[in-house]
């Protein structure tokens, strides 16, 4: 399969805890990546791999992989938070790459 | 650090051939992937293809008849034409280098472009 599925929308209390999922076959072969895009810029990876924040992403950004879902866990969300988030991985030939549709999140 | 910096025709008209090119400052160019996404007004992201530094390229199958992405090493440049582009090819087209690792099933864009809004219009 070549199709990552994400929700559309999710909304977090400020300071709260908020996970973003990432489901689709090609999980189970490959890691997925997670991008963080605000309004008028160009996404920023916020995890990679297993686990991994590239430098200046705060720990709070956490990643996690079991079977086909791949999610993105905030633990204390701040209002700098609030963007659209984008997973992606490989497909399953290894071939290409594919991202989910995207979950906006709203930080009340 | 890394940057990419692209440029290209932002207004086409339809049937022309979109052409961006991007340039890698500050890194090696030869180790890495590197692609060509796009995200139409207000939808998600779709990858459009990759390069390695030896030429070797990947595309998306739904774009593959219209897509060539080249490189020129000798200036640490890649590039990006679509040809017959329509409306539907309206979009903001960034450029981005991907790190693989393929030991560890892992790839994953760590740098991107700023962006090249491009609109089709007649």
């Amino acid at each position: 399969s070549s199709e990552l599925t994400q929700d559309p929308a999710v909304s977090v209390a400020l300071g709260q805890t908020v996970r973003i999922t990432c489901q689709g076959d090609s999980l189970r072969s490959y890691y997925a990546s997670w991008y963080q895009q605000k309004p008028g810029q160009a996404p920023v990876l916020v995890i990679f791999g297993k686990n991994n924040r590239p430098s200046g992403i705060p720990d709070r950004f956490s990643g996690y992989t079991s079977g086909n879902t791949a999610s993105l866990t905030i633990t204390g969300a701040q209002a700098e938070d609030e963007a659209d988030y984008f997973c992606d991985s490989r497909d399953s030939s290894g071939n290409h790459l594919v991202f989910g549709g995207g979950t906006k999140l709203t930080v009340l | 650090q890394v940057q990419l910096q692209q440029w290209g025709a932002g207004l086409l008209k339809p049937s022309e051939t979109l052409s961006l090119t991007c340039a890698v400052y500050g890194g090696s160019f030869n180790v890495y992937y590197w692609s060509w996404i796009r995200q139409p007004p207000g939808k998600g992201l779709e990858w459009i293809g990759e390069i390695t530094h030896s030429g070797s390229t990947n595309y998306n199958p739904s774009l593959k008849s219209r897509v060539t992405i080249s490189v020129d090493t000798s200036k640490n440049q890649f590039s990006l034409k679509l040809s017959s582009v329509t409306a539907a090819d309206t979009a903001v087209y960034y450029c981005a280098r991907i790190i693989v690792v393929p030991a560890a099933t892992l790839y994953y864009m760590d740098v991107w472009g700023k962006g090249t809004t491009v609109t089709v219009s007649s």
